[in-house]
């Protein structure tokens, strides 16, 4: 199974200010996703990271408040942007192949003041 | 819309107990199914994955299984010990590729 880095692991920023967080897959994988976690709940999926063209959103989530970036097979980036409290929460990646089952990040635990 | 549900939300045992814990899907149109397990703080770690076309899958004291025509699978911990406290959660993988999970299942096994 890929081995997926992430970080930061945690952060605290300003509101209005804006966090990129990084995903390094060991290996090419063909699916890359961004998950939230808001505490005491489950995985929310934010958007498919498409290597090469735009993310795939979900439904509540915008490409403005949570820029994507895939340039290949081994690495994506989430940005949070323009932050208000409410985006307090644990960001979470993952990667893998359909037919392996999917790997995840360690996860970073964002609180804005 | 894939809808996954995990019982029970929560469960504490004492130590040495055997245990199932639950996960039920509407949709059997599923490539796999997958059991995690999630510290406090943390991110997933991948404990079984259980391909569509197999009944159960098994890691030492681990053991899952799917009924995909019923959308149920178990997982079963054996001789649960402190180490094992942490939420379990299950997760499907639709035709849309990407998981859908469950609520969790919160275990607490006691010394």
């Amino acid at each position: 199974s890929a081995v997926i880095s992430q970080k930061p692991s945690r952060d605290i920023c300003q509101r209005g200010t804006s966090l990129t967080i990084q995903c390094q897959v060991d290996s090419q994988v063909t699916m890359m996703f961004w998950y939230r976690q808001q505490p005491g709940q489950s995985l929310t999926l934010i958007a498919t990271a498409n290597q090469g063209s735009e993310a795939t959103y979900e439904s509540g989530f915008v490409i403005d408040k949570f820029p994507i970036s895939r340039p290949n097979l081994t690495f994506s980036t989430l940005t949070v942007s323009n932050m208000s409290p409410e985006d307090s929460s644990i960001y979470l990646c993952s990667g893998g192949e359909v037919t392996y089952g999917y790997t995840f990040g360690s996860g970073t635990r964002l609180t804005v003041v | 819309k894939q809808e996954v549900t995990q019982i029970p939300a929560a469960l504490s045992v004492p130590e040495g107990e055997n245990l199932v814990l639950n996960c039920s899907f509407t949709d059997s149109a599923i490539y796999n199914l997958q059991w995690f397990r999630q510290d406090p703080g943390k991110g997933l770690t991948s404990l079984l994955l259980i391909q569509s076309s197999q009944r159960e899958q098994t890691s030492g004291r681990l053991n899952a299984s799917l009924d995909k025509s019923s959308g149920r699978s178990t997982l079963y911990i054996a001789a649960s010990q402190p180490g094992d406290s942490a939420t379990y959660l299950c997760a499907v993988t639709p035709s849309a590729r990407q998981l859908t999970f469950g609520s969790g299942t919160q275990l607490t096994v006691l010394p």
